[in-house]
Parts: structure tokens; sequence; C-alpha cells
């Protein structure tokens, strides 16, 4: 299969909690990548993390990544409804070359 | 950022006739794009890589001769699928990079398939 697992599928919290989606891959990687897809659009790149680091922030986002269990997480601290989304995990499978999505998880944040 | 579009965002055909999207990298030169194919509620699925001037090379178990792509120009690629039927609907999206080592991948707007 192309893709890695996510989890929770689904994830549905109030405004002002925190939302933690997590991703598993299955190969050794160059970098990772989180993207956002609200319903029925195109894809919106969040941050990348590289295969050396093991934490980045970026305003409400923070994300980490243990290579050593292929994971990574995603933490979207006091959500809000906007946040509404679709979230996706997204590997280069090592090579570099080509991107690899994960399941993906649906968050819904209820005002 | 970098801008890649879509066109059409939305057509319906039907089942039998071929459709043809295409994807272009607005501002900047892409030298290789990619196509994805997204059902309801699932992730997206690598179909083909296509390098500028060079044969798409298929993801295993996308079929080369029902979705021909095209990648002509370094701003252009295109998509056809051939003999359309009602399994083919679906969400496709392209995704553009400008070469070189950048990890920098832009996607599409996504053009929603449906065939009749």
């Amino acid at each position: 299969s192309q893709q890695g697992e996510e989890d929770p599928q689904a994830l549905s919290i109030q405004e002002g909690e925190n939302a933690t989606m997590n991703c598993s891959y299955k190969t050794s990687i160059n970098n990772l990548q989180w993207y956002r897809q609200n319903s029925g659009r195109g894809l919106v790149h969040l941050i990348l993390i590289r295969s050396n680091e093991r934490e980045k922030h970026s305003g409400r986002l923070r994300v980490t990544l243990d290579t050593s269990k292929k994971s990574s997480s995603l933490l979207i601290t006091a959500s809000r409804a906007a946040d509404t989304a679709s979230y996706f995990c997204a590997t280069d499978g090592g090579g570099g070359f080509k991107t690899i999505f994960g399941a993906g998880t649906r968050l819904f944040v209820k005002a | 950022g970098a801008v890649v579009s879509q066109h059409p965002s939305r057509v319906i055909c039907k089942s039998g006739t071929s459709v043809k999207i295409e994807c272009r990298s607005l501002d900047f030169q892409a030298t290789t794009m990619f196509w994805y194919r997204q059902f309801p509620k699932q992730s997206l699925m690598l179909m083909a890589t296509s390098n500028e001037g060079s044969k798409a090379t298929y993801e295993q178990g996308v079929e080369k001769d029902k979705f021909l792509i095209n990648h002509a120009s370094l701003t252009l690629s295109t998509l056809t699928v051939t003999s359309a039927h009602p399994e083919d609907s679906s969400f496709y999206i392209c995704s553009a990079k400008s070469g070189g080592s950048s990890y920098e991948q832009y996607f599409g707007p996504g053009t929603r398939l449906t065939v009749t």
C-alpha cells in the first residue's frame, strides 16, 4: 500500500481544545510533511520536518518526528472551528522524489 | 508562493467519453508533475509521475492506456481519462515541483470528475 497509517481516523473536539493527530510510515525518509485539506478542495502545506529534526513549531502547530518509531504527530493548540478539515501526513519514501500520503485524520472542531 | 491551477474544476461526462484535465504551473517551471486521485473521505493515491518531455511513470495498478498523461511543456501537464466509466468518478489533484533538490511541491485545487 502507498499509504502509511494515521490515527485517529476522525476526531471531534470543542473549540479551544487541543487536537493531536498521529502518523506512522513504513520506509526510511528524508522528510515528512503535514497538509490540510478542506472538504472538496486542494491541499495546503502546513509544515515540513526533516529526518534529523525532532520537533518543529509554526504558530499553533507543533510537529514531532520519531524516526526510530517511524511516526510523527501534529498538535494543533487552541483549536478553532476554522481548523475543521482533513489532515494528512506525507513522506518522500526516502527517495526524495515522490510524495506518499497517509490515510488522513478528519478533524471536526465544534464551536 | 508558487501557484498551480487545474482546469476544469468540475466536469460531468457520459460513460464512454474522454475527459482532459489540465494542470498548469503559473509562476514557475515544473520539471516534474504528479497526478493523484482521491475517493471520498480517503487519502490521495499517487497515479503517475510526469517529467517534461518524457513518458510518465505510472504507479502499480494504474492503467496507462486509460489515464493518458502528457507533459508537453515546463508549465503544463494534462491527464486524459479515456473511455470513462462511473468508477472513474473521483477527485483528481495534480502537483508540481520546480526540480533540483527542492522538496517543495505545490498542489492544484483539484478537479471533480463525475461520470454518468
